[in-house]
């Protein structure tokens, strides 16, 4: 079946610091990829997705790059925020299975001024 | 006011009681999920819903029913709950052909 591995945290940086975190898939076909972020508090939004290989996701000054050889979709930020502390979730879908989304395991990550 | 609701938004309960999660949208989408976010161990999905007359299981569905009462609202019951169902609950919606889901804030739930 389908699964998603991605580093395990807590991530702790410092304002400004580069962000990076790996995510590795194992799954059928050409799924889509995604990551969403969770805030303190919050449920999951989307925050970047690439629907094909070489394909990539940017939003709020994060990227994705849809890495079909290596299997991989990490994210990665130049500059981060303590805005930017949550949780990242890297997930994985087809459509042919209703969209259905398989999770990693999530990547808490603390931003600090 | 937001598209994905749950309520409650925090629960406490004994071993033994049922209890009832309601998620409701105003999306519009034909399609809603409920999953169950455990530490470290991400999102796993328990039921999913296409339409009104299409439910079907999801990797831990074990322990849980639900009901899809009409387009905009999906329901999760714990018949008997015990204390390993203590877990943070989210509803979720999509509709394709676009693959984005979109979820609720998340019903935490205490099983004492």
């Amino acid at each position: 079946g389908d699964s998603v591995t991605q580093m395990e945290g807590p991530v702790t940086l410092s304002e400004e610091a580069f962000l990076t975190i790996n995510c590795t898939y194992t799954a059928t076909g050409y799924p889509s990829l995604f990551w969403y972020v969770q805030y303190p508090g919050e449920g999951l939004q989307l925050l970047l997705k690439a629907t094909k290989a070489d394909d990539k996701g940017s939003n709020k000054g994060f990227e994705a790059t849809y890495r079909k050889e290596t299997t991989s979709f990490h994210l990665e930020k130049g500059s981060v925020q303590v805005s930017d502390s949550a949780v990242y979730f890297c997930a994985l879908t087809h459509k042919a299975a209703g969209n259905k989304l398989t999770f990693g395991g999530g990547t808490r990550v603390l931003v600090k001024p | 006011d937001a598209d994905v609701t749950q309520t409650p938004r925090n629960r406490i309960t004994k071993t033994g009681k049922r209890i009832m999660l309601e998620c409701s949208q105003t999306k519009g989408h034909d399609r809603m999920y409920w999953y169950r976010q455990d530490p470290g161990l991400g999102l796993r999905l328990i039921y999913y819903s296409f339409d009104v007359k299409d439910i079907n299981k999801g990797e831990i569905s074990d322990g849980y029913s639900v009901s899809r009462q009409a387009q905009a609202k999906f329901s999760l019951s714990l018949e008997s709950a015990i204390p390993n169902q203590t877990a943070l609950y989210f509803c979720a919606t999509s509709d394709p052909p676009l693959e984005t889901q979109y979820f609720g804030p998340g019903t935490r739930l205490l099983v004492l």
